[in-house]
Order: structure tokens, then sequence, then C-alpha cells
């Protein structure tokens, strides 16, 4: 099974700075099954990237992920307030442990 | 607008069974995949299995197989999880969410969640 493994495992920034997170993958796989969610305490997730790079609907475009293989990142180019959250990767079955961005 | 609303909060005894329900609206509920995803307190999220509403095909993962049980009412737009033989590992929040495609097998990425079911179990 693959195994994701998310860095930092939090992330101390403060607000309009840029976030880099990091979703590794134990073996390559398809870009097409990589997605990005963000929740939120005592929230359900919330889909923010699908197939690596599209964004979801109604995600703001300071949002955005990339990468290929086995590793992929996600990008949150100026925090916003409402930001701060547990970001998970997904590929099918397999999450990753999460990262979480907090107020510096 | 698309929504699925579970049930509430639920506190069973270990070795009990729990059935969870998701009720789906706002699209057409045989088209899109159900899977039930769940995250123990302070933990990760953890997925668990999918139903093809359609047909009512599921697939179970492997931590799961002969505890779980995924049913679908097309009457009603509900599918259900069932979880037997509870233990106090199972304590989580269980969350039903829709697959974001119509493709065989899913995409496995989820556009839409519901609220989440608390699950407690303890004696």
């Amino acid at each position: 099974d693959i195994v994701l493994t998310q860095s930092p495992g939090t992330l101390s920034l403060s607000p309009g700075e840029r976030a880099t997170l990091s979703c590794r993958a134990s073996q390559s796989f398809s870009s097409n099954y990589l997605a990005w969610y963000q929740q939120k305490h005592g929230q359900a997730p919330r889909l923010l990237i699908y197939g690596a790079s599209t964004r979801a609907t109604g995600i703001p475009d300071r949002f955005s992920g990339s990468g290929s293989g086995t590793d992929f990142t996600l990008t949150i180019s100026r925090l916003e307030p409402e930001d701060f959250a547990v970001y998970y990767c997904q590929h099918y079955a397999t999450f990753g442990q999460g990262t979480k961005v907090e107020i510096k | 607008q698309v929504q699925l609303v579970q049930s509430g909060a639920e506190v069973k005894k270990p070795g009990a069974s729990v059935k969870v329900s998701c009720k789906a609206s706002g699209y057409t509920f045989s088209s899109f995949f159900i899977h039930w995803v769940r995250q123990a307190p302070g933990q990760g999220l953890e997925w668990m299995g999918i139903i093809n509403p359609s047909a009512g095909s599921t697939s179970y993962a492997q931590k799961f197989q002969g505890r779980v049980t995924m049913t679908r009412d097309t009457s009603t737009s509900t599918v259900y999880m069932e979880l037997s033989s509870l233990t106090s590992d199972d304590t989580a929040v269980y969350y039903c969410a829709r697959d974001r495609a119509l493709t065989v097998g899913g995409t496995f990425d989820f556009d839409y969640w519901g609220q989440g079911t608390l699950v407690t179990v303890s004696s």
C-alpha cells in the first residue's frame, strides 16, 4: 500500500505569508489521483484540489497544487485568517497524516 | 444544493453495533458513489469503504472487512454504514462523502461531506 507522508507536521506563519506544504508518496502514482483537503476544528474536510493541481469549485486562487510522481505540494500564496487549519493530502483510500498551519 | 445529512450522535457499549445514516439531496442519488471516512479524536482521516448507490455494490478497507456493512435505500436517497463488534478504538466521528465524478469506480476525491456523526464506545 502507498504511504503518504506530509511535512512539516506544523507550520507556524503569519497572515499574508506564503505556505508550502509537502506530500511525499512511498511509490509513484498518477497525479490524476492526488487530492488536498482543508479541515477546520469541528468541521468536515473541504476539498481544495484534485488531480494534483485543479482547484475545486469555489476555492480561491491563492490555493494551488503541483507535483507528480511521488512529490506533491500545496501552496497558499498569501495566508488569510481563515486559512489556518489542518491540511490533508489523499490518494485513493490513503490519507496523509496532516499538516497543521497555525498562526505565528 | 447538494447536501448530505447524517444521523445523530450515538453512544454504544463494547461489542454492540452502530448504524449511521446519510441522506442525500440536491443531486441524482444513483449517479455518484458514496464513501465513508472516520476520524478518531485528535487523529487523521481513515477511509472505510465505498458504495455504488445505483447497483448497491460495495468495497471495504481490509481493516474493516467482516465488521462493516454499507447499504442504500434508493427510495429515500439514503446510505447506511453499520459497524459491528465495537471497541473503544471505534470511538470517532464518522463521515459520509460524495465522490466527485461520474466515473466507474469513483475518482476517490470527495466534493461534498456530511456533517459527521460522533460514535462513542464506552462501557
